[in-house]
């Protein structure tokens, strides 16, 4: 199985800064990564995928970057609705896994 | 818009089934595969595997091989997790998701999650 390890666990931040979120496969996924906003009361929330793609809906202050093995998430300016947990998830092959999550906080 | 609307919380003793469902409303259920994914309380994300809405193929993942069966009522726009045989680890919240259209690894919509107790 492909491991994703995502750094860092934890992150405070600001509103109005810009933050980044890494993920790291165990193997080369091509472009296939995609990442979730998790907040407690809401359905999860599909960011990215693909890499950079932005899923219709999603703020064009979030970016994603990144292939083979490293990608990135970046929140620009931030904004208070911005604050959760984010989770990684390669889709290039079975069985499809997740990065164990990092909970931006509000500083 | 797309909705998936799972089915209520349950406290179930080790043993037992139970079976969760997820309603889909908002686009054509059979275009787009469902997947399923638990998390246990304070943890990730683990994906399950995923059922084709079409041909009613269902996808395990090694862990979910045995006593987890994914199911259908196409008519209805529902998918269902069974679990049989009920053990303390089933303790989770389990997730339906829909798969992208293109990408059918990638989720691109979710239930609001059915949480399962285990406790005897």
């Amino acid at each position: 199985d492909v491991q994703m390890t995502q750094s860092p666990s934890n992150l405070a931040a600001s509103p109005g800064e810009s933050v980044s979120i890494n993920c790291k496969a165990s193997k080369s996924i091509s472009k296939y990564l995609a990442w979730y906003q998790q907040k407690p009361g809401k359905a999860n929330k599909l960011l990215i995928y693909s890499g950079s793609t932005l899923q219709s809906g999603t703020p064009s202050r979030f970016s994603g970057s990144g292939s083979g093995t490293d990608f990135t998430l970046t929140i620009r300016n931030l904004e208070p609705e911005d604050f959760g947990l984010y989770y990684c998830q390669q889709h290039n092959e079975y069985p499809y896994t997740f990065g164990a999550g990092t909970k931006l906080e509000l500083k | 818009q797309i909705q998936l609307v799972q089915s209520g919380p349950e406290l179930k003793k080790p043993g037992e089934s139970v079976k969760i469902s997820c309603k889909a409303s908002g686009y054509t259920f059979t275009d787009y595969a469902m997947h399923w994914v638990k998390q246990a309380p304070g943890k990730g994300l683990k994906w399950m595997g995923w059922i084709n809405t079409y041909t009613g193929k269902p996808t395990y993942a090694d862990d979910f091989k045995g006593r987890f069966v994914f199911s259908l009522e196409a008519s209805a726009s529902t998918a269902n997790l069974q679990i049989s045989n009920l053990k303390n680890e089933d303790t989770a919240t389990y997730f339906c998701a829909r798969s992208g259209y293109n990408y059918v690894g990638v989720m691109d919509a979710w239930g609001q999650g059915a949480s399962v107790t285990v406790s005897s």
